[in-house]
């Protein structure tokens, strides 16, 4: 069976600070895909970004970065000079096939992030 | 272009009561799926479909029903609610049924049982 494991409940910044949020996962299968969702407190979850197993790619969005190291089977996201719209929930997830079509989503339990001026 | 609309918000039950929680999206997305979210338990899947008249349960199915009559629509029914079943309930859409489409959420319905 699929796991994704944030083993950081909870964590708290100052406003400026790099933080970053680790995500380690099990899989057996050899295509799989991995997301990164955000619920900031007003509940919504938006998508991130995605990253599929064949690419290992570091990838770089404004003050978001994702190291993706399939050797550790990790997925870990940063957040370089964190800010207070940053609070929210983390979620990272990651795709599973159902053999007749569609696909399943297990996500971590989440990493509440806290940014404090 | 309004995504994914959940109805309603928020709704309380009473033990046995049964209610439906509407689900529509307008991108004319293939996948519709149900999950239900609960405190250090992240997300877990309830029933999904991969198109119009199939559906399929997921993780934790008991005690909900789905149908899927058309394209746009994805109602969750709950039979004869109880209170393990207060929780979150987003509805997600995706266009296509592969594993690389990122799932587009709801905004959600808070469901208390009583």
């Amino acid at each position: 069976a699929q796991k994704v494991t944030q083993a950081q409940t909870e964590i708290s910044v100052v406003e400026k600070e790099d933080v970053t949020l680790d995500c380690v996962y099990e899989t057996r299968d050899t295509t799989y895909y991995l997301f990164w969702y955000k619920q900031p407190p007003s509940g919504e979850l938006v998508f991130l970004i995605r990253r599929n197993s064949f690419d290992e790619q570091n990838e770089i969005s404004g003050r978001y970065s994702w190291n993706f190291q399939k050797s550790t089977s990790s997925f870990n996201f940063t957040i370089t000079a964190s800010q207070v719209v940053d609070s929210a929930v983390y979620f990272c997830a990651l795709s599973e096939p159902f053999t007749g079509g569609g696909n399943k989503l297990t996500f971590g339990t989440g990493t509440q992030l806290k940014v404090e001026l | 272009n309004a995504g994914v609309t959940q109805t309603p918000k928020f709704q309380v039950l009473k033990t046995g009561q049964s209610m439906t929680l509407q689900c529509a999206q307008d991108m004319n997305h293939e996948y519709m799926s149900w999950y239900r979210q609960d405190p250090g338990m992240g997300l877990r899947l309830i029933h999904y479909s991969v198109g119009a008249g199939i559906t399929d349960q997921g993780e934790v199915p008991n005690g909900y029903n789905v149908s899927r009559s058309t394209t746009e629509d994805f109602p969750l029914r709950l039979l004869s609610a109880a209170p393990s079943q207060t929780s979150v309930y987003f509805c997600a859409s995706s266009y296509a049924i592969s594993g690389d489409s990122p799932l587009h959420f709801g905004n959600g319905t808070r469901l208390t049982v009583t």
